[in-house]
């Protein structure tokens, strides 16, 4: 059974510009999270997709959005970016709401702004 | 937010002795679950115990959770080398509802294993 891929792993970007990093769940997990982890803020929730909806969202500026696709593949797009969004990314993916047995994540994509 | 606080934030010993780590939060919670974190890559679930829960075992994992304290502690007995590895304590906040994907970590605890 795949794991939950992140893609990709390392970027690049200059501030002011926009990326897209990618999450494909386990196949079955309907739940996505997604999480931001940096040394001074730790890691901190993003926002949580199930069947296309999104159910929570962190405390994070409107430049951080997501969405999900019919297949629970997930998408995070942050734009206008700043030297303060260099982090790793993880995604999460879960069978069932609440994370009753726990989550499985990514590798992450780790995010470097110049 | 973090939930809470790690201690130690750092944990340093010889392979074959015992880790402890503990957590404290803040809140009401559903569960509390730990992970492991290799190097800056993915986290991987370790283990989750619930409200109602005190004690869990899996493996050479032993976890404790005092709710009227809105604390917790992982034990890894016997340890080695590979345990090395930064460990978080998460909550499921939403006691008694759904969190919807959202867990608040700690800080975590930085555990180095000397062969």
């Amino acid at each position: 059974k795949a794991g939950v891929t992140q893609t990709p792993r390392y970027l690049i970007k200059t501030r002011g510009q926009q990326v897209t990093l990618s999450c494909s769940p386990i196949s079955g997990h309907r739940s996505v999270s997604w999480y931001q982890q940096t040394p001074g803020q730790g890691l901190q929730f993003l926002f949580e997709y199930f069947s296309e909806t999104q159910r929570n969202k962190g405390n994070f500026p409107g430049r951080f959005s997501g969405r999900q696709f019919s297949n629970s593949r997930s998408e995070m797009n942050v734009s206008t970016l700043e030297l303060g969004d260099s982090a790793l990314y993880l995604c999460a993916s879960s069978a069932r709401t609440g994370g009753l047995y726990g989550y499985t994540f990514g590798s992450g994509t780790r995010l470097t702004v110049v | 937010s973090q939930q809470g606080e790690e201690d130690p934030q750092a944990l340093s010993i010889q392979e074959g002795e015992n880790a402890t780590m503990n957590c404290s939060y803040k809140t009401s919670i559903n569960n509390l679950q730990w992970y492991r974190q290799n190097s800056g890559r993915g986290l991987v679930h370790l283990i989750l115990i619930r409200s109602n829960e005190r004690e869990k075992h899996s493996g050479r994992l032993r976890v404790t959770l005092d709710t009227s304290k809105k604390s917790s502690s992982l034990l890894i007995t016997a340890s080695r080398a590979a345990d090395t590895a930064s460990y978080f304590c998460a909550t499921d906040e939403n006691a008694g509802g759904t969190s919807y994907g959202k867990l608040t970590f700690g800080q975590g605890t930085i555990l180095t294993v000397h062969p």
